[in-house]
């Protein structure tokens, strides 16, 4: 079974420009999370969404992150502008049912210069 | 909101020693927890899981963990090392309460295994 897809695996681009990763979740699982992980300070819930409706974005840094998930086959989380503190691995994972175990993709490695 | 508090954020261990990280949570009523695996540029894999029922939970790769009610406990063991265990391991409790946080995970900071030849 395919697994969580993200893409692009490493994306490198300059300060000020508009970041966009792309996960595609386990199909039939209903919830949906984006992480941030970093050296300093580990990992990070930043948004996660039940049935494609955003249930808990607390985590989301400030107004240049957005994340959106059309329909229950992909989301994606924006960062616009980018700034070198954004640099970060990020990932998607999706679970099946409230407290099912959350099945991670292998990362965006954003790099921003 | 659960908190979990891994100890020690690096282990070194001899392979084929026994391996023992640790992991408290705080909960006011028994949640589910987990630990997960990750290895070098990938995202996290799931080693074994303890929802309900018998507290000694068995996972992948030699793993298992056990589950402590009095002390807010999941210390996860393997009794032999293996080089292949080097890895970063991640304890995780579920939020079990009803409301906006319903289905999230709490992570801890993460131990890093060193397997030593």
């Amino acid at each position: 079974d395919a697994g969580v897809i993200q893409s692009p695996r490493h994306e490198v681009t300059e300060m000020g420009q508009e970041v966009t990763l792309r996960c595609k979740p386990i199909s039939g699982h209903d919830y949906l999370f984006w992480y941030r992980q970093t050296m300093m300070r580990g990992l990070e819930l930043l948004i996660y969404f039940n049935n494609n409706v955003p249930i808990d974005d607390s985590g989301m840094p400030e107004d240049r992150f957005s994340a959106k998930m059309p329909n229950a086959s992909f989301s994606t989380l924006k960062i616009q502008p980018s700034e070198p503190r954004d640099s970060a691995v990020y990932f998607c994972a999706s679970s099946f049912r409230v407290r099912q175990p959350q099945h991670f993709g292998d990362g965006t490695r954003l790099s921003i210069l | 909101a659960q908190s979990v508090t891994q100890l020690g954020s690096h282990v070194s261990v001899s392979e084929g020693a026994l391996v023992l990280l640790r992991c408290n949570y705080s909960s006011s009523v028994p949640p589910y927890l987990f630990w997960y695996v990750q290895y070098p540029n990938q995202g996290l894999q799931l080693l074994l899981k303890y929802t309900t029922g018998a507290t000694l939970v068995k996972g992948i790769n030699g793993f298992e963990a056990e589950f402590k009610k009095s002390e807010t406990s999941f210390h996860l063991t393997k009794p032999s090392a293996h080089m292949s265990d080097a890895a970063e391991y991640f304890c995780a409790v579920s939020d079990l309460n009803r409301g906006s946080t319903l289905g999230r995970l709490y992570f801890g900071r993460g131990t890093q295994l060193t397997v030593w030849p």
